[in-house]
């Protein structure tokens, strides 16, 4: 079965802390990850995909493949972090799998 | 944002009623989808687009129907809106980048249906 799961629906941080949304997915080819942001009310934007190796905003994911993982990381949360984080996969030329989404709050 | 419009933005409709919500974009991009969004269901796919008049169904399908005739219209049609289907619907695209793909999206339409 092809899945994304976000197990936290909800996630509070304090500001400086560090941040972890966890993302596993299942999926029997070659996967192709992202992390996609949504801040209040606006559209979803792409932040970081596994084939980049970036750090975005401060974000960083690797993808572990044993452990079939794409978690989201940060060292130290910023209050304009707090936002609506989607994992997702690439399952096929047109198919995209999404998680149910974690909410992201960071509190002064 | 990869030129990507919606409209209307927001739309309040009747139980029943028909409803058809757009998707423009300026880049000619050959994928298009559309998502809906509702809380503990993140986003699932609708409809997608490989082409023109060559469109295929997602995983909530049932009750929406999609047309291009034009590399750049994406229509999301709902046949007789239910309350269902209140939710927020995004278009997107899908472009090769940088050795993959990624995909791009729209503002949203906020559709409510009485």
């Amino acid at each position: 079965a092809q899945r994304v799961t976000q197990p936290e629906k909800l996630l509070s941080v304090f500001k400086g802390a560090p941040v972890e949304l966890k993302c596993n997915y299942s999926y029997s080819g070659s996967p192709e990850l992202f992390w996609y942001v949504q801040y209040s009310r606006q559209r979803l934007q792409l932040l970081l995909r596994h084939i980049s190796r970036e750090s975005i905003k401060g974000f960083t994911a690797d993808l572990n493949k044993g452990e079939t993982s794409f978690h989201l990381k940060k060292p130290f949360a910023q209050e304009e972090d707090s936002a609506m984080y989607y994992c997702a996969l690439r399952a096929g030329t047109y198919k995209y799998i999404f998680g149910t989404g974690t909410r992201l709050k960071v509190l002064a | 944002d990869a030129g990507i419009t919606q409209s209307p933005r927001h739309k309040v409709t009747e139980t029943g009623t028909p409803v058809t919500l757009r998707c423009h974009q300026t880049e000619n991009h050959r994928y298009m989808y559309w998502y809906r969004q509702d809380p503990g269901h993140g986003l699932r796919l609708i409809h997608y687009s490989y082409g023109v008049k060559d469109t295929d169904k997602g995983e909530v399908s049932d009750g929406y129907s999609v047309s291009r005739s034009k590399t750049e219209d994406f229509l999301l049609t709902l046949e007789s809106a239910t309350s269902s289907q209140t939710s927020v619907y995004f278009c997107a695209i899908s472009e090769s980048n940088r050795g993959g793909y990624e995909q791009y999206f729209g503002p949203g339409t906020r559709l409510t249906v009485t």
